[in-house]
């Protein structure tokens, strides 16, 4: 699977949005991009994932770019309870899942 | 959504003693499933993964005989912690792959600390 990278922290003023950038720049056609958080001492959960196309559900937005190479995590109207570390993940569906550094976001009021 | 068990939730042992771990896919079936450890702030790393039925796959550096996995059902693994020590004392948490949709759930994670 692809290499990723994120920054290592991050800060977001509550209520707005937050932004979360993933480089992978070896991304290959068959793979998705995949976001997770971890808030502390608890199981990874998952956020959205995608292919090419933009996506959003209920928690989240993720923006592709045309070329693939990057993409961005957005949180609309962070709340404290968004605080976590947030893993971009690039992958196949049926391979395992390995987890970076990702980025610790810190949403303060 | 899909719902990844694990129990107990935190256990503290004395060094030398064994623990075991479950994971429980609840809602769906599990063909696959992974063992994760993860120390304090530190990433994820991938200890193993399980397949119904055979033996489970050990990431480098991982003593097979020191984490004993069994996955007996398309629903339950287990990680047995052999002679726990200290330096064991970790956060583990296992995933699960759906059967039908290859997609991965995880469960909630156990403190393990051994004293």
């Amino acid at each position: 699977d692809a290499k990723t990278t994120q920054p290592t922290s991050m800060d977001c003023a509550e209520g707005r949005a937050a932004n979360l950038p993933c480089n992978h720049s070896t991304i290959s056609g068959n793979e998705y991009v995949y976001w997770y958080r971890q808030i502390h001492s608890q199981g990874p959960q998952y956020i959205i994932h995608g292919l090419k196309n933009n996506e959003t559900n209920e928690m989240a937005s993720l923006i592709i770019t045309e070329d693939r190479k990057s993409s961005t995590l957005i949180l609309p109207h962070a709340t404290l309870r968004d605080t976590a570390v947030y893993y971009c993940i690039v992958r196949v569906p049926n391979n395992d899942m390995r987890f970076g550094a990702g980025t610790r976001l810190t949403v303060k009021p | 959504g899909a719902v990844v068990s694990q129990h107990p939730s935190r256990v503290i042992c004395k060094s030398g003693t064994s623990v075991k771990i479950e994971c429980r896919s609840l809602d769906f079936q599990a063909t696959t499933m992974f063992w994760y450890r993860q120390f304090p702030k530190q990433s994820l790393m991938l200890m193993a993964t399980s397949n119904e039925g055979s033996k489970a796959t050990y990431e480098q550096g991982v003593e097979k005989d020191k984490f004993l996995i069994n996955h007996a059902s398309l629903t339950l693994s287990t990680l047995t912690v052999t002679s726990a020590h200290p330096e064991d004392s970790s956060f583990y948490i296992c995933s699960a792959r759906d059967i039908r949709s290859y997609e991965q759930y995880f469960g909630p994670g156990t403190r393990l600390t051994v004293t």
